[in-house]
C-alpha cells in the first residue's frame, strides 16, 4: 500500500507557457502533501507544504504566484508552474502523508522532469 | 535547515554490511527518525523508521542510540543495487498547528563496490 502517483513523468515546454503536475495518493487519503524540487547533484529542496482544503505554506524564496499549488481533495494535489522559464527546469517531486502524526512516513511520487526550452 | 547530519559519502564492498550513520542531536521526544534512499532520477524510496527501539524489516535494520541523538541504518548484505543516496530525516511538526516540514540534508552517497 501507500502508493503515490505523479504525472507526467517528463514534460518539455516552451518558455512562457504553464505546466501542471499532478500528485495522487492511490490507496490512502493524504492529509498533507509536500512539493520538492531537485537540481542535478543536489538534495531535495522543500518548496511548499499543502493541506487539503487550505492554502499551501511556501518556503522562503519560493514564489507562490509562480508555483501554484492546489490541494483540492484528500487524494490529489497539483503544482502549476506558471510562465515557465529555462531556470525552472528541474526535477519536481511530491510526497504525501496519511496524517499529521509523528509516526507517519512520507510516500513519494516518482518525480517529474521539467525541461523549459 | 535539516535536523540531521550525515557523512557525504561511503563505500561498501558487495556482500558486506553497510552501516550508515546519522546525527540528530536536536530531536525531540515524539519525533521519529525516517530513512529513505534515492536512486538517480527517481523519487525517494521509504526504507524504515523508528522512535527509540531498534527496528528491522526486509530491507534494513535501524539502530537508535539510547539518548536518541544518533542512529545507524544497516543494510546487512549490500548489493550493487543498493548504490544510492541515503537520507535520514526528522519530520518537523508542531501539533495543533499547520506547521509541518520535512527538510532534507545532502544525505550519504553510498557506493557498493564489486
Amino acid at each position: 500500500g501507500a502508493v503515490v502517483s505523479q504525472h507526467p513523468s517528463r514534460v518539455i515546454c516552451k518558455s512562457g507557457t504553464s505546466v501542471k503536475i499532478e500528485c495522487r495518493s492511490l490507496d490512502f487519503q493524504a492529509t498533507t502533501m509536500f512539493w520538492y524540487r531537485q537540481f542535478p547533484k543536489q538534495s531535495l529542496m522543500l518548496m511548499a507544504t499543502s493541506n487539503e482544503g487550505s492554502k499551501a505554506t511556501y518556503e522562503q524564496g519560493v514564489e507562490k504566484d509562480k508555483f501554484l499549488i492546489n490541494h483540492a481533495s484528500l487524494t490529489l494535489s497539483t503544482l502549476t508552474v506558471t510562465s515557465a522559464h529555462p531556470e525552472d527546469s528541474s526535477f519536481y517531486i511530491c510526497s504525501a502523508v496519511r496524517d499529521r502524526g509523528y509516526n507517519s512516513p512520507l510516500h513519494f511520487g516518482n518525480g517529474t522532469r521539467l525541461t523549459v526550452t | 535547515d535539516a535536523k540531521t547530519t550525515q557523512p557525504p559519502s561511503m563505500d561498501c564492498a558487495e556482500g558486506r554490511a553497510a552501516n550508515l550513520p546519522c546525527n540528530h542531536s536536536t530531536i525531540s521526544g515524539n519525533e521519529y527518525v525516517y530513512w529513505y534512499r534515492q536512486i538517480h532520477s527517481q523519487g525517494p524510496q521509504y526504507i524504515i523508521h523508528g522512535l527509540k527501539n531498534n527496528e528491522t524489516n526486509e530491507m534494513a535494520s535501524l539502530i537508535i542510540t539510547e539518548d536518541r541523538k544518533s542512529s545507524t541504518l544497516i543494510l546487512p548484505h549490500a548489493t550493487l543495487r543498493d548504490t544510492a543516496v541515503y537520507y535520514c530525516i526528522v519530520r518537523d511538526l508542531k501539533p495543533g498547528t499547520s506547521y509541518d516540514k520535512v527538510i532534507f540534508g545532502p544525505g550519504t552517497s553510498l557506493s557498493v563496490i564489486p
